[in-house]
């Protein structure tokens, strides 16, 4: 079974403070993506990355920035945190045309 | 812009009864994928339709694929509570290019006894 785990469940942050999450995928994916997820806003693609190294911005990348230095590990990054950016992260992988996987998420609520 | 829309967003239905939500995308994909939510859980996979005319059942569920009306529908047949959820469509135009989806807001299905 294709295992994507995420570094913490649930996460309490001041504003301001540099924020890291991070997912590691155990199925060889070429492609990993962040979203949030925001009541009545559905999944939104913050970033994604479909190679090492390699990254392309989603629809709301604004506050963000990740990095991918090994094939099974994407780090989204809040550079500052700020209240706005409290919300479910939710990080997946894929390979072709094969559907997403989906970690368990990350609940982050900034104060 | 790809716009992808659900209908209904929400729906109350009784147990043993019928009911079909639809999924709209405004550009051109012949490349759908349909996903299942538990409250407070993460997003597991229903179903992958890759072609015009694909349909995939799974148990009580069916979903299809019409690429020309821009068009998937996810059937309930007999619903049973179990299914209480919420069910999301995600759409793929990058042409095979990066795999990046667009997703609807999402269905919030309750199945009432």
């Amino acid at each position: 079974d294709v295992k994507v785990t995420q570094s913490s469940r649930y996460l309490v942050k001041r504003t301001g403070e540099k924020v890291f999450l991070e997912c590691v995928q155990d199925m060889d994916h070429e492609n990993m993506f962040w979203y949030r997820q925001d009541p009545g806003l559905g999944l939104r693609l913050i970033y994604f990355s479909y190679d090492v190294k390699m990254k392309e911005k989603g629809d709301i990348p604004e506050g963000y920035s990740v990095s991918r230095e090994k094939k099974e590990r994407f780090s989204l990054i809040l550079e500052s945190a700020s209240t706005n950016q409290t919300s479910m992260y939710l990080c997946a992988s894929s390979t072709g045309l094969e559907t997403q996987y989906f970690g368990p998420g990350t609940r982050l609520l900034v104060l | 812009e790809l716009k992808v829309e659900q209908n209904p967003l929400f729906l109350s239905m009784q147990e043993g009864k019928n009911y079909t939500i639809y999924c709209n995308y405004s550009t051109t994909s012949d490349r759908l994928y349909w996903y299942r939510q538990d409250p407070g859980k993460s997003l597991e996979s229903l179903f992958v339709l890759l072609s015009n005319g694909a349909v995939k059942q799974e148990g009580r569920l069916m979903a299809s694929l019409d690429t020309k009306a821009r068009l998937s529908t996810l059937h309930i047949t007999a619903a049973v509570h179990d299914l209480s959820a919420t069910y999301f469509c995600a759409v793929d135009i990058s042409g095979g290019s990066n795999y990046k989806l667009t997703f609807g807001k999402g269905t919030l299905l309750t199945v009432n006894p």
